[in-house]
C-alpha cells in the first residue's frame, strides 16, 4: 500500500514561514490535499489538488508537489496556525483508496 | 448548510458490536461518495471505509475487513458503520466525511463520535 511520510513536528516563530513536507513514492504524479486539525475539532481542508485553496482559507497557505515530496507552506505564521497538519492522497492502485500521512504538529514558538 | 452528525458511539466490551450512524443534511446525499475516518486517542487520521453513491462499491482498510460494514440509506440521508468483533485498537473518534464530487478529497466532516472498546 502507498505510504505518506511526514515529520512529526515543525516549529516556527510568529511571522516566519513554516514548511511541512509529505513524502511518497512519485507523489508528484498524484493530487495531494492538506488538512488542518486543532485539538478537539474535526479536520479542515486547507489546500487541495496540490496548491488550490478552499474559499475562506487565507492566502498564507500554499502548496506544491513534485517528485517524491509535496510541501505545505504557511507564510507569516500566526499563533492561530498552531495545529496538526495531515497530507492525503487517493491511491487508486490499491483498495486503500484514501491514504493519510502520519501528521505534523506545527508549534508556533 | 452541509451538516454531518454522527451518533451511536459509546463503551463496548472487546468482541462486541456497535452501529454508528451519520445523518446528512444540506446537500443531495445520494450524489456523493461517503467515508468513515477514525482517529485513535493522540494519534493521526486513519481512513476506515468508503462507499459509492449507490452503495455498489465499498472499500475498507485491511484492519477492519471482515469485521466492519459500511452502508447507506439514500432515502433517509444516512450513512452507517456496523462494527463487529471490536478490539481495543478500534478505540477512536469516528468521523463521517463527504468526498467532494469529482475529486479525491474530503470537503466536509462531522464532529465525530467516540468509540471505546474496553472491559
Amino acid at each position: 500500500s502507498y505510504v505518506l511520510t511526514q515529520p512529526p513536528s515543525v516549529s516556527v516563530a510568529p511571522g516566519q514561514t513554516a514548511r511541512i513536507t509529505c513524502g511518497g513514492n512519485n507523489i508528484g504524479s498524484k493530487s495531494v490535499h492538506w488538512y488542518q486539525q486543532k485539538p478537539g475539532q474535526a479536520p479542515v481542508l486547507v489546500v487541495y489538488d496540490d496548491s488550490d485553496r478552499p474559499s475562506g482559507i487565507p492566502e498564507r497557505f500554499s502548496g506544491s508537489n513534485s517528485g517524491n515530496t509535496a510541501t505545505l507552506t504557511i507564510s507569516r505564521v500566526e499563533a492561530g496556525d498552531e495545529a496538526d497538519y495531515y497530507c492525503q492522497v487517493w491511491d487508486s492502485s490499491s483498495d486503500h483508496l484514501v491514504v493519510f500521512g502520519g501528521g505534523t504538529k506545527l508549534t508556533v514558538l | 448548510e452541509v451538516q454531518l452528525v454522527e451518533s451511536g458511539g459509546g463503551l463496548v466490551q472487546p468482541g462486541g458490536s456497535l452501529r454508528l450512524s451519520c445523518a446528512a443534511s444540506g446537500f443531495t446525499f445520494s450524489s456523493y461518495w461517503m467515508s468513515w475516518v477514525r482517529q485513535a486517542p493522540g494519534k493521526g487520521l486513519e481512513w476506515v471505509a468508503n462507499i459509492k453513491q449507490d452503495g455498489s462499491e465499498k472499500y475498507y482498510v485491511d484492519s477492519v475487513k471482515g469485521r466492519f460494514t459500511i452502508s447507506r440509506d439514500n432515502a433517509k440521508n444516512s450513512l452507517y458503520l456496523q462494527m463487529n468483533s471490536l478490539r481495543a485498537e478500534d478505540t477512536a473518534v469516528y468521523y463521517c466525511a463527504r468526498r467532494r464530487a469529482g475529486t479525491t478529497f474530503v470537503d466536509y466532516w462531522g464532529q465525530g463520535t467516540l468509540v471505546t472498546v474496553s472491559s
